[in-house]
């Protein structure tokens, strides 16, 4: 079964400064996707940026990009130039190529941005 | 678009007290996702439907929790008895289905607290 492991219960960062939140997950399938969430207090999950397997670039929106190394299943999301808007749980998340009820997410980074 | 919908926002009920949740996903999504999404965990598949058929539902607590989606639009998660343990945000999720890559949309959630 495919698991998610977010290793970072929380991370901090100062504003305009780039922070990295890291995730790992297990698969023995090759075709896959993977997807970053964003979570603020009390508000809605929404996406911020998805890679998906087959493809060697590293996905980039804006000022959030990922590292995504398919071989060692890592797949970190960086922030840019920090904002307080940035302030979340960020979860990282799994989904099946083959099966699209197949979505695993990790237990959540919360990320807290100094002023 | 409008968004996914939910209601209530939050619910405080005591053990043994019965519950409902209402969900409307986008206008047009086939597939509708409920999620049980702990205090400090990542949100975990409960049950999903494709129109109006259950596709999975094999992390469903069936002894207490129920779920139906009668017309393929809206849908209702229902805790009878709850518990203790039931205390959580319980998240709605839709996207259009199909085989190609599409979005998980989520809704703001409905959180409950059990006493």
């Amino acid at each position: 079964a495919q698991t998610v492991t977010q290793s970072q219960p929380e991370m901090s960062v100062q504003e305009a400064e780039t922070v990295t939140l890291s995730c790992t997950y297990d698969t023995s399938e090759s075709d896959y996707y993977l997807f970053w969430y964003k979570q603020p207090p009390s508000r809605q999950m929404i996406l911020v940026i998805r890679q998906e397997a087959y493809k060697q670039q590293n996905a980039t929106e804006n000022r959030f990009s990922v590292n995504f190394q398919k071989a060692a299943k890592s797949f970190s999301l960086k922030i840019s130039d920090s904002q307080l808007g940035d302030a979340a749980m960020y979860f990282c998340a799994y989904r099946s190529w083959y099966n699209n009820n197949d979505m695993r997410f990790g237990a959540g980074t919360r990320l807290t941005v100094k002023p | 678009e409008a968004g996914v919908a939910q209601s209530p926002r939050y619910k405080i009920i005591e053990k043994r007290q019965s519950v409902a949740f209402w969900c409307n996903p986008i206008s047009g999504h086939a597939t509708l996702y409920w999620y049980q999404q702990i205090l400090g965990q990542g949100p975990k598949l409960l049950i999903q439907f494709q129109n109006n058929g259950v596709v999975d539902d094999s992390q469903l607590p069936k002894d207490r929790f129920s779920a139906e989606r009668l017309k393929g639009v809206d849908s209702t998660l229902k805790i009878q008895p709850a518990k203790l343990e039931d205390s959580a945000v319980y998240l709605c999720a839709s996207l259009t289905g199909g085989r190609s890559y599409n979005e998980q949309f989520f809704g703001p959630g409905t959180r409950l607290t059990v006493l």
